[in-house]
């Protein structure tokens, strides 16, 4: 069964760092592409970034491009992503979810269960 | 940027076919996926590609794309069907993800 684990909530202060990880199981990890997406309270979903695992090649969404910073660990089928420079509004549930093809157009199955990070002075 | 609208919410009897649509410019040359999410939970792929379904989704949830607008329909609608639903294209034009707004189905 594919699934995708994720680490617990965080609480930080604004202008820190929080790092998010996502432990990949049940499906060939190096062949595929994880995603990060948020969802403030009640909005819609909003994409982050990607890394293609095998080749480390990642993508992000131009709002976060100066601040976010997508990796991956092969040997324990873990993707990560770090947020910098935290505000406020970047309280949010940040999901990972795996995509199983190369294509730009394939879609995101499965996800993790969601990492609530809450930022607050 | 590209944008992809839906309407916030949708209210259907148990037994009758709810559709939400989701309006992009041109959607049609676009793969549309389709997300359910029930409160609490992470989103899960009910419809992939316009129209085919994940195994394991039910026969009653069906896609369709054409011209400007995608749509997700819902057949025998049951009280566990009630949840938000999202579509999801890549925009090349940005580079980037988008999700729709969001539409809330509610069963009467």
């Amino acid at each position: 069964q594919m699934q995708l684990l994720q680490s617990g909530p965080e609480v930080k202060k604004p202008g820190t760092s929080v790092k998010v990880s996502c432990k990949a199981s049940g499906f060939t990890f190096r062949t595929s592409a994880v995603q990060w997406v948020r969802q403030t309270r009640g909005q819609s979903l909003e994409w982050i970034g990607e890394i293609v695992v095998g080749s480390g090649l990642t993508r992000y969404a131009r709002d976060f491009q100066a601040r976010v910073t997508i990796t991956r660990d092969m040997s324990t089928n873990t993707a990560y992503m770090e947020l910098s420079n935290l505000r406020s509004e970047d309280t949010a549930v940040y999901y990972c979810a795996g995509k199983p093809c190369d294509s730009l157009s394939c879609p995101f199955d499965p996800w993790g269960q969601g990492s609530l990070v809450t930022v607050s002075s | 940027s590209y944008v992809l609208t839906q309407p916030p919410s949708v209210s259907v009897a148990p037994g009758k076919t709810a559709t939400i649509t989701c309006g992009g410019d041109n959607i049609a040359v676009k793969s549309v996926h389709w997300y359910q999410q029930k409160p609490g939970q992470a989103p899960l792929l009910v419809i992939k590609y316009d129209s085919d379904r994940p195994s394991g989704i039910p026969e009653r949830f069906s896609g369709s794309n054409s011209g400007n607008t995608a749509s997700l329909t819902i057949s025998w609608v049951e009280a566990g069907d009630e949840a938000d639903y999202y579509c999801h294209v890549w925009d090349e034009g940005d580079h980037r993800y988008v999700f729709g707004t969001g539409t809330t189905v509610t069963v009467l």
